[in-house]
């Protein structure tokens, strides 16, 4: 039972680079998210997504791109990495049946570093 | 004012100590409500669900809601330094709302 994973768990990248994480759930959850989380800010919310092809903005999507081809899977680019993206990134999904059990849970995290 | 507000400790207890965590929020409409827990390093993992007001309990764990006061509690009977980690509020409008706002957790460290 793998859950949810995330990959890679630790990068390093230049500022001005493009990184890509990944994410992938094996619960076959239609919902899920990804947030950054920072010292003094807790966990916000970049971008979401409903079901495949159905992405929406969060608390601080700029600087980020998200797509959802299939339900399992949901990448986060960061199309030109500056240092204050420098973060841990969750990954999240979660299952609401009618507005109920809107619990999510998290993936392992990545450490992305921008030099 | 935040939404969510938690103090971010750190709250530091003996061992066998009973532990009261808590977060205040100004949305009414919330009524969907989890306390997280997360280890150093980890991600959060979801440790209590409520709905609406009232308490809830698993093991050691407690987590009460009082809408009226928009205040909720969680509380960790005969802690243990395997306790030790942050802990997250998170709540819900539900009814079509996918998202939780979050607080921005507490630090807890049980001393042996």
């Amino acid at each position: 039972d793998a859950g949810i994973t995330q990959s890679p768990r630790y990068k390093i990248t230049e500022t001005g680079r493009q990184v890509t994480l990944m994410c992938h759930q094996t619960w076959s959850h239609s919902y899920m998210f990804w947030y950054r989380q920072d010292l003094g800010h807790g966990l916000r919310l970049i971008y979401y997504s409903a079901a495949a092809d159905i992405t929406d903005k969060g608390e601080v999507p700029d600087g980020y791109v998200v797509s959802r081809s299939k339900t399992e899977n949901f990448p986060l680019t960061l199309e030109s990495a500056t240092r204050s993206q420098t973060s841990v990134y969750f990954c999240a999904s979660s299952e609401p049946q009618g507005g109920r059990k809107v619990e999510q849970y998290f993936g392992p995290g990545t450490r992305l570093t921008v030099t | 004012q935040k939404e969510v507000e938690q103090d971010p400790g750190p709250l530091s207890v003996p061992e066998g100590a009973i532990v009261s965590l808590n977060c205040t929020y100004s949305n009414s409409a919330f009524q969907y409500f989890m306390w997280y827990r997360q280890y150093s390093r980890k991600g959060p993992e979801l440790l209590m669900y409520t709905y609406s007001s009232g308490n809830k309990e698993d093991g050691r764990f407690t987590a009460q809601v009082d809408k009226s006061s928009k205040y909720i509690s969680l509380f960790i009977r005969d802690s243990q330094p395997s306790d030790s980690a942050t802990y997250l509020c998170a709540m819900s409008a539900g009814s079509g709302y996918s998202t939780l706002t979050f607080g921005k957790g507490t630090m807890l460290l049980v001393s042996p």
